[in-house]
C-alpha cells in the first residue's frame, strides 16, 4: 500500500540558507500535518492544510511557511535557518470523513543545519 | 491546553516479560487516541488507534486500553522480544486531527 512520502530524506544545510520539504500524502487523503522532532523531544505540531487551506496552526515560526497544492502534497519552506531548527519533520495525512482519523506518517526529513 | 504524559520514561526487561506503557492525558475531550512506535532516527510507525467510544484495541501481541473519564490508556505488549527495544509514544488526537504527543517510553527488551 502506498505510504506517505517525504523528501529529501537527508538535507544539510548553512545558518540563514532556505530550506523546502516536501510530502506527499496517501493517496485519497485530504489533510496533511507538519511536524518537528528536536533530539531527543516528542513531535510538535507546526500546521496543517484540509483541501488546500491552512486548517491549523501550531508553533510554526513566522521564518516558516507551507501550503498545499490541487494535487493535495504539500512544501514546508524555512528561511533564515537557524541551528535550532535542526530537527527531523514528519508530514502526516489522514483522509476526513473517515471515522477513525487515523494519521499516517512519512519517514521524516531529517535537517540539519550548520 | 492538553498535555500528556508517559509513564516510565524508560524501561528495561527481560525478554519474555509482558510490557506495560502508561500514558494519561489532561483533557478527556479527545477525539481518538493513537499509540505509535519509534526506531532511534526513524519514522513513527502507527501501533494502534483506539476511538473515544472504544475501551481497547488489539492487534496480534499488543493490547491498548483507553479510560477517557480518568485521562489514561495504557498499552499492553505480550511475551516481550528484543525486536519490541523501541519509543513507544502515545498520541491524543484533538480537533482537526491534530496529534498532541507525550514524551515517550524508551524500551529495551534484553536476550
Amino acid at each position: 500500500a502506498a505510504g506517505v512520502i517525504q523528501s529529501p530524506r537527508h538535507l544539510i544545510k548553512e545558518k540563514r540558507e532556505t530550506a523546502t520539504l516536501k510530502c506527499y500524502p496517501i493517496p485519497r487523503h485530504d489533510t496533511v500535518y507538519w511536524y518537528q522532532q528536536g533530539p531527543g523531544q516528542d513531535p510538535q505540531f507546526l500546521i496543517s492544510f484540509y483541501e488546500k487551506m491552512q486548517s491549523d496552526k501550531g508553533s510554526i515560526p513566522d521564518r516558516f511557511s507551507a501550503q498545499q497544492f490541487s494535487d493535495y502534497h504539500s512544501e514546508l519552506n524555512m528561511s533564515s535557518l537557524e541551528l535550532g531548527d535542526s530537527a527531523l519533520y514528519f508530514c502526516a495525512s489522514r483522509r476526513t470523513g473517515v471515522n477513525t482519523g487515523e494519521l499516517f506518517f512519512g519517514e521524516g526529513s531529517r535537517l540539519t543545519v550548520l | 491546553k492538553q498535555e500528556v504524559t508517559q509513564i516510565p520514561a524508560a524501561l528495561s526487561v527481560p525478554e519474555g516479560e509482558n510490557l506495560v506503557l502508561n500514558c494519561s492525558f489532561t483533557d478527556s475531550a479527545i477525539y481518538n487516541l493513537q499509540w505509535f512506535r519509534q526506531d532511534p532516527g526513524k519514522g513513527l510507525t502507527s501501533l494502534l488507534l483506539i476511538q473515544s467510544s472504544q475501551r481497547e484495541q488489539t492487534s496480534g501481541r499488543l493490547n491498548a486500553s483507553l479510560d477517557k473519564s480518568s485521562g489514561r490508556s495504557t498499552l499492553y505488549i505480550a511475551a516481550s522480544q528484543p525486536g519490541d527495544s523501541a519509543t513507544y509514544l502515545c498520541a491524543v488526537i484533538e480537533t482537526w486531527g491534530k496529534l498532541q504527543f507525550g514524551a515517550g517510553t524508551q524500551v529495551v527488551v534484553t536476550p
